[in-house]
């Protein structure tokens, strides 16, 4: 298996754009998890999906921020409108269930200008 | 609220040298303990996993410990080699629900 997929790997955008961060789980996993690493905060869980449905999102910062996952072979993170302190690095990481090991995708290098 | 502090937050070492890690989490209601390693402008890579009920486990060169009564768990890497330089974050999957709480991370040089 490629293992989880990511794209774009790296993203620049200018304040007030929306951005569509996108995902692949490895085949087979049940939960699929959103992530954003900054310097000051850290890894913070932004919203996970067990089969394809919401389960929680109380990470996701403001109604700026949306995600979906249509099937269970693709998910994605929308920012709209973009602003500068959402520049960070967004990680997906799946898992064949809950509670078992998270494997991360190589992340997408978010910078809002 | 969960809370999971890693100290020191960077750790140098000359090669050969033992390396230890420390983790400690402030709720012990925990499903198990993970310890991931992430390579600068990577992902992360899941090491190992512990489960609530074990004391400790074991893969190659890497143990890591855990003392849920007490909140803490300890990564050893034995024989520390420059290959190992990483941040190493250690995460803990409360008793209650699926999230992973990560602590901060240790970053490691190990000089040759």
């Amino acid at each position: 298996d490629a293992g989880v997929i990511q794209s774009p790997r790296h993203e620049v955008t200018e304040m007030g754009q929306e951005v569509t961060l996108r995902c692949k789980p490895i085949s087979g996993h049940d939960y699929l998890f959103w992530y954003r690493q900054t310097m000051m905060r850290g890894l913070e869980l932004l919203i996970y999906f067990n089969n394809n449905v919401p389960i929680d999102d109380s990470g996701m910062p403001e109604d700026r921020f949306s995600a979906k996952m249509p099937n269970a072979s693709f998910s994605t993170l929308k920012i709209q409108p973009s602003e500068p302190r959402d520049s960070a690095v967004y990680f997906c990481a799946s898992s064949l269930r809950g509670r078992e090991t998270q494997y991360f995708g190589p992340g997408t290098r978010l910078l809002v200008l | 609220k969960q809370e999971v502090t890693q100290i020191p937050a960077a750790l140098s070492v000359p090669e050969g040298e033992n390396l230890v890690l420390n983790c400690s989490f402030t709720d012990s209601a925990i499903y198990n303990l993970q310890w991931f390693r992430q390579d600068p402008g990577k992902g992360l890579t899941s090491l190992l996993l512990i489960q609530s009920s074990q004391r400790e486990q074991t893969s190659g060169r890497l143990n890591a410990s855990l003392d849920k009564s007490s909140g803490r768990s300890t990564l050893y890497i034995a024989a520390s080699q420059p290959g190992d330089s990483a941040t190493y974050l250690c995460a803990v999957i409360s008793a209650a629900g699926n999230k992973l709480t990560f602590g901060g991370g240790t970053r490691v040089l190990v000089k040759p």
